[in-house]
């Protein structure tokens, strides 16, 4: 069964304090790796997709890499705006009906003033 | 790009009601639907995959009688909670995506809540 757990369940930052993002998965074939932002009461908002160990993806102050157990998401001088649930999602296996999505339960982040 | 609307964002109705909630990807062709349910504070749960002109594979657990998956064209779906009741309330978001392994784009979800 694939599995994905994120670290830490909560994360609070002052403007400007840069850090990291954990999602470790057990999956049976990765077809993809995937990172979304959810604001309250909104649906996800995708971020990045990763495919192999190795890549690594930037969006402003946002970096996503990927190994072949896990990925980071790096917050580079995050500013109160960034704060929101991040959540880590894989793909696996090679049937046709592959594309569903194995959900981590997510990372709250909060940036300080 | 890549846009996703579901309507409505918010239904409030009695006991017994059956409530449809449309998903419509706007600016591309969905070859594949999703249905998800998130309970508060929690991560998204998966209901049910639709693809275009399929009938739709539901998650274990799901009852396909209460929860009807419509796909009817590569840029709608429509979920029907049938004879909705109290605890049928949660936030139900959609998605939809061109293929595997592809991104999934999400709605902004329908907060529904039955009295």
């Amino acid at each position: 069964e694939d599995q994905v757990t994120q670290s830490p369940e909560a994360l609070r930052l002052q403007e400007g304090e840069s850090s990291s993002l954990n999602c470790s998965y057990t999956v049976s074939g990765l077809r993809g790796l995937f990172w979304y932002r959810q604001d309250p009461g909104k649906g996800p908002e995708f971020l990045f997709t990763l495919y192999s160990a190795g890549e690594e993806k930037e969006k402003e102050r946002l970096k996503a890499t990927l190994t072949k157990k896990e990925s980071f998401l790096h917050i580079t001088a995050p500013k109160p705006e960034d704060s929101a649930t991040y959540l880590c999602a894989v793909q696996a296996g090679w049937e046709t009906s592959g594309s569903r999505l194995t959900f981590g339960e997510g990372t709250q982040l909060t940036v300080n003033p | 790009g890549a846009v996703v609307s579901q309507h409505p964002s918010r239904v409030i109705c009695k006991s017994g009601t059956s409530v449809k909630i449309e998903c419509r990807s706007l600016d591309f062709q969905a070859t594949t639907m999703f249905w998800y349910r998130q309970f508060p504070k929690q991560s998204l749960m998966l209901m049910a995959t639709s693809n275009e002109g399929s009938k739709a594979t539901y998650e274990q657990g799901v009852e396909k009688d209460k929860f009807l998956i419509n796909h009817a064209s590569l840029t709608l779906s429509t979920l029907t909670v049938t004879s909705a009741h109290p605890e049928d309330s949660s936030f139900y978001i959609c998605s939809a995506s061109t293929g595997a392994s592809q991104p999934q784009h999400f709605g902004d979800g329908t907060r529904l809540s039955i009295l």
